[in-house]
């Protein structure tokens, strides 16, 4: 069965560096999904992503996060200058169309020192 | 705002009974709701959709029940197994692009 790739399992990283987190989307899905859950906390939305824009991004999304799909496989989000508290687990989802299910990697763990 | 270290309910269920897991949403104007299974270290798993024009639907061993007059969602579980142990997350589509809003989750513990 087709499933969601997410690399790497887990980042360390040094507070105020760069991380890029990487994502391989289900092969025919067209919608784009980041998700992330502090540890015991909700699932939190991140951000939705059609056709190379932006379709919507909740108010934890701010200036230092971004997203890009570089080719027509990987799906990308980076975070300029983490912080402390940026420290938690990264769903990359996606579907087919805005109303299907949304499949989810596994999550990367970044983990900023 | 957000709760810090949210402690799970927690269901616990003999093996081969039924489950029912119980899940309020916020949004009367939501219009998809999914749920999914958290295992450990794993990314939330798809388990049954329903959308706002059916009261119920059924998979296999899951049937998904929907109450818009109380936005209430159930989950029911039949004959649970052991490998059924997970955390379980009611997701709404709030509308727009497909955000979806998670539910704080509820932990079932199947004992044989």
């Amino acid at each position: 069965e087709p499933e969601v790739t997410q690399t790497p399992s887990h980042q360390v990283t040094q507070m105020g560096q760069e991380v890029i987190l990487r994502c391989v989307p289900i092969s025919n899905h067209l919608y784009f999904y980041w998700y992330r859950q502090i540890l015991g906390q909700k699932v939190e939305f991140l951000v939705s992503f059609y056709n190379n824009e932006i379709s919507e991004k909740s108010e934890i999304f701010d200036d230092q996060f971004s997203v890009e799909r570089p080719d027509g496989s990987n799906f990308t989000l980076k975070i300029r200058s983490t912080k402390l508290e940026d420290s938690a687990m990264y769903f990359c989802a996606s579907s087919e169309d805005s109303d299907q299910p949304q499949h989810f990697g596994d999550g990367t763990r970044l983990s900023i020192l | 705002g957000e709760s810090v270290g949210l402690h799970l309910p927690t269901l616990s269920v003999q093996e081969g009974d039924n489950s029912i897991i119980n899940c309020a949403y916020s949004n009367s104007a939501s219009d998809y709701f999914i749920w999914y299974k958290q295992e450990s270290g794993k990314g939330p798993q798809f388990i049954i959709d329903i959308r706002s024009n059916m009261d119920k639907r059924q998979g296999q061993r899951v049937t998904v029940l929907l109450n818009k007059t109380v936005k209430h969602l159930s989950l029911q579980i039949a004959a649970t197994q052991p490998g059924d142990s997970a955390v379980y997350f009611c997701a709404e589509n709030s509308g727009g692009y497909n955000k979806l809003i998670f539910g704080a989750g509820t932990r079932l513990a199947v004992h044989p």
